[in-house]
């Protein structure tokens, strides 16, 4: 099945400290992927977007996330995490006979230590 | 600031009562897509609108809900009836249409049967 998966459920990380969320996809063609950032109470806001050209994509608020085929893999970045990031992250990709459906992964919570 | 509109915001109701949720996409926007948003099942995708035509419903209990866009600038979802297990999140999304564009999502229906 075509889909997008998020291993980890949750992350702590302490406030200045870097941060890696994974995210890997199984569609067969190349894929359109998104990052999703979640606030509670809150709608989903778009942090950035792949879908050919350069495999490192820069987004809002400070976040990266490099496509690698090799691994599917489009795993999301952030150098330093101030506190305002703690929020729930969703990957979501179409592609291949998606025909335009946007598929979420489970998501992961980031919680920030001060 | 173009922004998707869902209402009611919260809504608390009786099982076996029906529910109704209405979403207004961003103008301009030909792809309606209907989430919900549950702990136990993250964000599954319920149906999937284009140019108002329903592409993909198979994500709905056929048999209580059902989804509508009367125009193009309303899309409805509805429960009926309404059951405990129908507590979630409910989300509406709108976008271009083509493979390299987001979905832009609006704030959600909490709903809540009791």
């Amino acid at each position: 099945a075509q889909s997008v998966t998020q291993p980890d459920i949750h992350i702590t990380v302490s406030e200045g400290a870097s941060l890696e969320l994974r995210c890997n996809y199984s569609y067969g063609a190349t894929p359109y992927l998104f990052w999703y950032v979640q606030s509670p109470g809150q709608g989903l806001q778009l942090l950035l977007k792949y879908f050919s050209g350069d495999t490192l994509v820069q987004g809002i608020k400070g976040f990266e996330a490099e496509f690698k085929r090799s691994q599917s893999s489009f795993n999301l970045r952030k150098p330093s995490v101030h506190w305002s990031d703690a929020a729930e992250y969703f990957c979501a990709g179409r592609g291949g006979s998606t025909l335009g459906r946007l598929y979420f992964g489970r998501g992961t919570q980031l919680t920030v230590w001060p | 600031d173009a922004r998707v509109t869902q209402t009611p915001r919260h809504k608390v109701t009786e099982m076996g009562q029906e529910v109704t949720m209405r979403c207004q996409p961003i103008l301009g926007h030909n792809t309606v897509f209907w989430y919900r948003q549950t702990m136990m099942q993250g964000l599954e995708l319920l149906a999937y609108f284009r140019n108002r035509a329903p592409l993909d419903d198979s994500g709905m209990p056929k048999d209580r809900f059902s989804a509508e866009m009367p125009d193009a600038t309303l899309a409805t979802l509805k429960i009926q009836p309404s059951e405990p297990r129908d507590s979630a999140v409910y989300f509406c999304a709108s976008g271009l249409g083509t493979m390299n564009t987001e979905a832009f999502f609006g704030q959600g229906t909490r709903l809540t049967v009791v």
